[in-house]
């Protein structure tokens, strides 16, 4: 109950593309929901986050999308370009933090 | 500001035996948190302080991981013995944890290898 799903395990685009993946939870205590970035040899670095009182979130090129109901999260990002190309978690928490939890990450490969 | 800071950067050692890391948590945080992620995985949270005192150690192999934070700054790792299943990156990470900011800020970690 406290996993994150994630999909697909990995992705590849072309410039200009749009990336989407997908999440998925099960517990209905999670409140944050978050989508992080990880470059080779870094350590993961907050992308974009929403609350579940909101369906949608957009922060330049990328948006979070929101399903409460079907317990479901995505991000999608415009205009994909080389330099997005990183390991993507979403994650989940609670309480302020409490069980921060991640999923099983997306590599994205966005061609030139 | 600085960021997560952690030491050594990369340490390879032979099963059994033991091994520390360190983790400086950015200036002013409480929160501070310990990751342990596998190649091609997400990180799994290994132990979560809150200050000084542990919130959360469910998934920390006790028998052979301990963590403490002492002044509820700085924090050690230490795994002894070691064993080949825990070769993987060991990420600290630090947040204010206020309703207003939820914010993981991650170190670039501890790359372990347990030969």
């Amino acid at each position: 109950q406290q996993q994150v799903k994630q999909s697909p395990q990995s992705l590849i685009v072309q410039k200009g593309g749009i990336s989407i993946i997908n999440c998925a939870y099960e517990n209905t205590a999670f409140d944050y929901f978050p989508w992080y970035q990880q470059f080779p040899g870094k350590g993961p670095a907050l992308l974009i986050a929403i609350r579940p009182d909101v369906s949608e979130k957009k922060e330049g090129r990328f948006t979070i999308s929101f399903n409460k109901s079907a317990k479901q999260f995505s991000l999608h990002i415009m205009d994909s370009q080389p330099g997005d190309s990183a390991t993507y978690f979403c994650a989940a928490s609670m309480d302020y933090g409490q069980n921060f939890v991640f999923g099983p990450g997306t590599r994205l490969s966005v061609l030139p | 500001e600085a960021g997560v800071a952690q030491s050594p950067r990369y340490k390879i050692i032979e099963k059994r035996q033991s091994v520390a890391f360190w983790c400086n948590p950015i200036s002013g945080h409480a929160t501070l948190y310990w990751y342990q992620q596998i190649l091609g995985q997400g990180p799994k949270l290994l132990i979560q302080f809150q200050n000084n005192g542990v919130v959360d150690d469910s998934q920390l192999p006790k028998d052979r991981f301990s963590a403490e934070r002492l002044k509820g700054v700085d924090s050690t790792l230490k795994i002894q013995p070691a064993k080949l299943e825990d070769s993987a990156v060991y990420l600290c990470a630090s947040s204010l944890l206020d309703r207003e900011n939820e914010k993981l800020f991650f170190g670039s970690g501890t790359q372990l290898s347990v030969l």
